[in-house]
This record gives C-alpha cells, sequence and structure tokens, in this order.
C-alpha cells in the first residue's frame, strides 16, 4: 500500500517564528488532507489539498503532486498552534492513510 | 448540533473482557469510520460504513466488531480485549458520498483512551 512519510518528527519554535512540514507519499493520490491534533486531542481538518497551493490565514499548504510531496507553511506562530500536524492521502482507495504526524510546540 | 460524540471518554478492562464504544453523529451524515491511535503513529482505518447497514473492514479490523442499523450511530465492539488494543480510538463522519468528496470534510469526535490490561 501507500506510504507516507512526514518531517520532521518533532519541531520546538519560538512564538512569532515561521515553519515548513513535510509530507511525502510513494504513490499518486486523489486526496490529501492535513489536520491539526490540538494538545487535548481533538482533530481539525486544515486543508483538502491534493495539487496546487491554499491559504488560510497564517496558514498555507501546498501539494506538489508529479512530485508526490505536500508542504505546510505556519507563519507567525502561536501557543495556540502547538499540537500534531497530520496529513493524509487517499490514492483512489476507499480510505486514507495517515502520516505519523509531526509534533509541533510553540514556545511563549 | 453536538456533531459527533463519543462514549466513554476513559475505559479500562481486564485481557478477555468485552466492551463497546459508542460513536453517534447528529448531522446525518452517509459516512462514518473507527480509527486508532497509537504513540508515534497516525491513525489508521479500522472499519468504516458507508451507511446504514453497510459496512467494511479498514487496515485493522482484527479483533474488532461494527455495525451500523441506523445513519446516527455506529459502535465499536471489541469482543475478548487484548493488551495491543489499549489505544485512543476515535470515530469520525463525513458528509460525502464518493471516494474523494466522501473524506473531503471528515468531522471526529474527541476519542475514547482505552487501557487493557
Amino acid at each position: 500500500g501507500i506510504q507516507v512519510e512526514q518531517s520532521p518528527p518533532d519541531l520546538i519554535l519560538q512564538e512569532g517564528a515561521n515553519s515548513t512540514l513535510r509530507c511525502n507519499f510513494s504513490d499518486s493520490v486523489n486526496n490529501l488532507q492535513w489536520f491539526h491534533q490540538n494538545p487535548w486531542g481533538q482533530l481539525i481538518n486544515l486543508f483538502y489539498i491534493p495539487s496546487g497551493t491554499k491559504q488560510n490565514g497564517r496558514l498555507s499548504a501546498t501539494t506538489v503532486a508529479t512530485e508526490r510531496y505536500s508542504l505546510l507553511y505556519i507563519s507567525s506562530s502561536q501557543t495556540t498552534d502547538s499540537g500534531v500536524y497530520f496529513c493524509a492521502v487517499l490514492n483512489y482507495g476507499q480510505n486514507f492513510v495517515f502520516g505519523p504526524g509531526t509534533r509541533l510546540s510553540v514556545l511563549p | 448540533n453536538a456533531g459527533v460524540t463519543q462514549t466513554p471518554k476513559f475505559q479500562v478492562l481486564k485481557t478477555g473482557q468485552s466492551m463497546t464504544l459508542q460513536c453517534a453523529q447528529d448531522m446525518n451524515h452517509e459516512y462514518m469510520s473507527w480509527y486508532r491511535q497509537d504513540p508515534g503513529m497516525g491513525l489508521r482505518l479500522i472499519h468504516y460504513s458507508v451507511g446504514a447497514g453497510i459496512t467494511d473492514q479498514g487496515e485493522v479490523p482484527n479483533g474488532y466488531n461494527v455495525s451500523r442499523s441506523t445513519t446516527e450511530d455506529f459502535p465499536l465492539r471489541l469482543l475478548s480485549a487484548a493488551p495491543s488494543q489499549t489505544s485512543v480510538y476515535f470515530c469520525a463522519s463525513s458528509p460525502g458520498t464518493s471516494g474523494a468528496n466522501r473524506l473531503r470534510k471528515q468531522y471526529f469526535g474527541p476519542g475514547t483512551r482505552l487501557t487493557v490490561t
């Protein structure tokens, strides 16, 4: 099956810094999404982005499907950005395959 | 709307016990699914349902049963709990009807933390 890798596994930032999270996948996909899991465990959809670039406030994401990677950018990070960021892909099947996540800690 | 609700929030079982994790949604979503999340790993799909009366296996179905008698409810049953089933369990629902669109907007419940001793 499709493999999904994320890097870095852990990231510690000072409030106000920018960061880039990466997701690599091993096969072509027809759906890619980024999720944020907050420190209380709640999972929230961030982006549906099988290709191209999208922005939502301080967050943006780019997927280059032909090169099998996606990037999540967080600008001017805030402590509320802390948590685990997952990418998940769907390769023309029925269900998502999740990556292992990047754990982000934003320090005040 | 309450969204996706899960009960209980926490549960401790002894090996061999059975229990049912409850999941309900009030958004009239056709697609519902169960995931487990283990430390250092992403979510892995256990079972899913595309509508009442229809269920199918995901990536890690062994040791779990599901049923979908109504649109709203999708319980997950552990028939004989094992320590390997210690995990956090998430239920999710989605309004989509086709493969990619089905998962375009997933709503997750708050999770159930299960420990099997």
